[in-house]
């Protein structure tokens, strides 16, 4: 069974860069048939792509975001992660990691349990 | 971009009902469309991906159809446990993903 673990500082600073990783189990970041996510959501509102890794490193941001997005992945850890930049309190939210299908996708068949970040001073 | 609009924002419903909600793109994006599940305090669960293809282990009164623009989640007889908020999601314009609002499955 597939399972993704975010980690990372809950409350970050206004201006600061946010930074997360996922780490993957019972799967392979390196897997050539998926690619790996990272959604968010504010409190109360609904799910936001971020962007998206391929084991290859090759990335796909959301435009809204991209000047401040960076994703990396690290098959040695099997881990991958998020950095987003010059945080304002709209970027407060739960941040999930997730798998995302190639073949047949992309659509997301698994999650992390998700982590709350808090920008505020 | 693809805009995504779900209707009802939410609906009250009583358990074994039949309940259908509806989502909208802006522009068809054939059958790349996908359906979660989400409960409080918990990550979305994938439902049905490509309009209409049941997730594994996903209970079978779960069913989507549609293509095109218009696309619809059913679910046959409301169980206890599918009181949730339920997203679509569409992926034609890979690699933009963009999901809808949202409809919420409350208890009448």
């Amino acid at each position: 069974q597939v399972q993704l673990q975010e980690s990372g500082p809950g409350l970050v600073k206004p201006s600061e860069t946010l930074s997360l990783t996922c780490t993957v189990s019972g799967g392979s970041v390196s897997s050539g048939s998926y690619y790996w996510s990272w959604i968010r959501q504010p409190p109360g509102k609904g799910l936001e792509w971020i962007g998206y890794i391929y084991y290859s490193g090759s990335t796909n941001y959301n435009p809204s975001l991209k000047s401040r997005v960076t994703i990396s992945v690290d098959t040695s850890k099997n881990q991958f992660s998020l950095k987003l930049s010059s945080v304002t309190a709209a970027d407060t939210a739960v941040y999930y990691c997730a798998r995302t299908t190639v073949t047949t996708g992309p659509y997301f068949d698994y999650w992390g349990q998700g982590t709350l970040v808090t920008v505020s001073s | 971009d693809i805009q995504m609009t779900q209707s009802p924002s939410s609906v009250s419903a009583s358990v074994g009902d039949r309940v259908t909600i509806t989502c909208r793109a802006s522009q068809g994006i054939s059958s790349w469309l996908a359906w979660y599940q989400q409960k409080p305090g918990k990550a979305p669960k994938l439902l049905i991906y490509a309009a209409s293809s049941l997730q594994s282990g996903v209970p079978s009164r779960f069913s989507g159809s549609g293509s095109g623009t218009d696309f619809t989640l059913t679910i046959s007889s409301l169980q206890p446990e599918d009181f949730a908020t339920y997203y679509c999601q569409q992926a034609n314009s890979f690699p933009l993903i963009t999901f809808g609002p949202g409809t919420k499955v409350d208890i009448k």
